[in-house]
């Protein structure tokens, strides 16, 4: 079983709709997530973390942690073509960050 | 810029050579990743040090891969007898260890390899 899924992608979104990203993990005492964005030929950035139950927003992005599930997920709101990239689901034992494969999003304008 | 610098960026080198790659992570920062990443995949995890040490390594590296960070500060991987397998993008990333955000990683562009 691998230690983070992502949902297979690739997932393309008209401008301005909702891209959806879900994420399942396998080690229960991870502590802290978050999800990384990787523009092709580059290396991934932070773009969100969330450490505790229940929803997190940052402008037009929202992390949603249920930690009985082991499922964490991702929401890009008014999504605009320079949000095309491959998303990152990561996840933190305590000493490693775990990577999932990754979902890529084609924004279409 | 204080950023996490790699050097090189690319670097193309026949089968059996050995290479090294340097990595500066952000100054204040006192945990140090390697990671590497193939086409289509996420970052594997490699190794880590907090400080000058080294905690822990995947068991899917080789002994062909060493990685030093002397005195705390820079670290190199070198690879060994190249493989082609082993072409991938390495990836360095640093963190400053504080509670949960410790996995708040800061990467560096990369070291691309290409193994003929």
């Amino acid at each position: 079983q691998k230690e983070v899924e992502q949902n297979s992608g690739p997932l393309s979104v008209p401008e301005g709709a909702i891209a959806s990203l879900n994420c399942t993990y396998s080690d229960r005492v991870s502590q802290s997530f978050f999800w990384y964005r990787q523009y092709s030929g580059k290396s991934p950035e932070l773009i969100m973390s969330i450490y505790s139950n229940g929803d997190k927003e940052d402008g037009r992005f929202t992390a949603q942690l249920n930690k009985a599930s082991q499922y964490v997920s991702l929401l890009i709101r008014d999504s605009q073509p320079s949000d095309s990239a491959t998303y990152l689901c990561a996840v933190f034992n305590g000493y490693k960050l775990s990577f999932g494969a990754g979902t890529t999003v084609t924004v279409r304008a | 810029d204080t950023g996490v610098s790699q050097d090189p960026r690319h670097k193309i080198t026949k089968r059996g050579q050995n290479v090294t790659f340097r990595c500066d992570p952000i100054s204040e920062h006192n945990r140090l990743y390697w990671y590497r990443q193939t086409l289509g995949q996420g970052p594997e995890f490699l190794t880590y040090f907090q400080n000058e040490a080294q905690l822990e390594k995947s068991r899917l590296l080789s002994d062909r891969f060493s990685a030093e960070r002397p005195k705390g500060s820079f670290s190199t991987l070198e690879i060994q007898r190249t493989e082609q397998g082993d072409s991938a993008m390495y990836l360095c990333a640093s963190s400053l260890r504080r509670d949960v955000n410790t996995g708040e990683l800061f990467f560096g562009e990369g070291s691309r390899l290409t193994v003929l």
